[in-house]
């Protein structure tokens, strides 16, 4: 059984930096490309970023483009989401996803974690 | 980017009920739709993909059809488990991989 368990939330003041993680188990870690996933609370879903399986292909929305660093650690079967400069409205629900594939590039997500929640907040 | 427009928001419906819902892409994605079907506190969960082809797992009563710019999802008898927020998302070229911004089914 595919299992994505999201850490590293919290209150961050803006301007901030944090660091989310997510541990993968119940398949093959390294031959999956992997996603990041935001909801903002009560809104829809938002496409943050996505790594190749090899970590060498990454992909960001055009808001987080800069601040935001994805990547990935294949022996520890870990992704990551290096967030800085952090704004109100990064704010959100935080998910890792597997993808169907190993590209990053027309996939969908097939399994998600319970999410991790980002507050940034004076 | 290509924008996803879904309708309605909301759907009042009673069990048993069929139901469909829509979904718009601002240009043609061919097939490249998913479908995901979301309940209060949880994650979302893949439903359908390819425009038509049902997740693992996935009750046979959940169908989808559609490509180029108009898709639909499908319940064919609506169980109390199915009260849930569904997305339609994009994955056509290239990123953004964007999504619908959601019909809620409800009671």
């Amino acid at each position: 059984e595919v299992q994505l368990l999201e850490s590293g939330g919290g209150l961050v003041q803006p301007g901030g930096s944090l660091r989310l993680s997510c541990a993968a188990s119940g398949f093959t870690f390294s031959t999956y490309a992997m996603t990041w996933i935001r909801q903002a609370p009560g809104k829809g879903l938002e496409w943050v970023s996505g790594l190749s399986a090899g970590g060498d292909a990454t992909y960001y929305v055009d808001s987080v483009a800069g601040r935001f660093t994805i990547s990935r650690d294949n022996s520890e079967n870990r992704l990551y989401l290096q967030m800085n400069s952090l704004r109100a409205e990064d704010s959100a629900i935080y998910y890792c996803a597997k993808n169907s594939g190993t590209i990053a590039l027309r996939e969908v997500f097939d399994s998600w974690g319970q999410g991790t929640l980002i507050t940034v907040s004076s | 980017e290509i924008v996803m427009t879904q309708s309605p928001a909301t759907l009042s419906v009673s069990p048993g009920e069929r139901v469909t819902l829509s979904c718009r892409a601002s240009q043609s994605i061919s097939t490249k739709l998913a479908w995901y079907q979301q309940k209060p506190g949880q994650a979302p969960r893949l439903l359908l993909y390819g425009a038509s082809s049902r997740a693992t797992d996935v009750p046979a009563r959940f169908s989808a059809s559609g490509s180029g710019t108009e898709f639909t999802l499908t319940i064919s008898s609506l169980q109390s488990e199915d009260f849930a927020v569904y997305y339609c998302q994009q994955y056509d070229n290239r990123p953004p991989w964007t999504f619908g911004q959601g019909t809620k089914v409800e009671i």
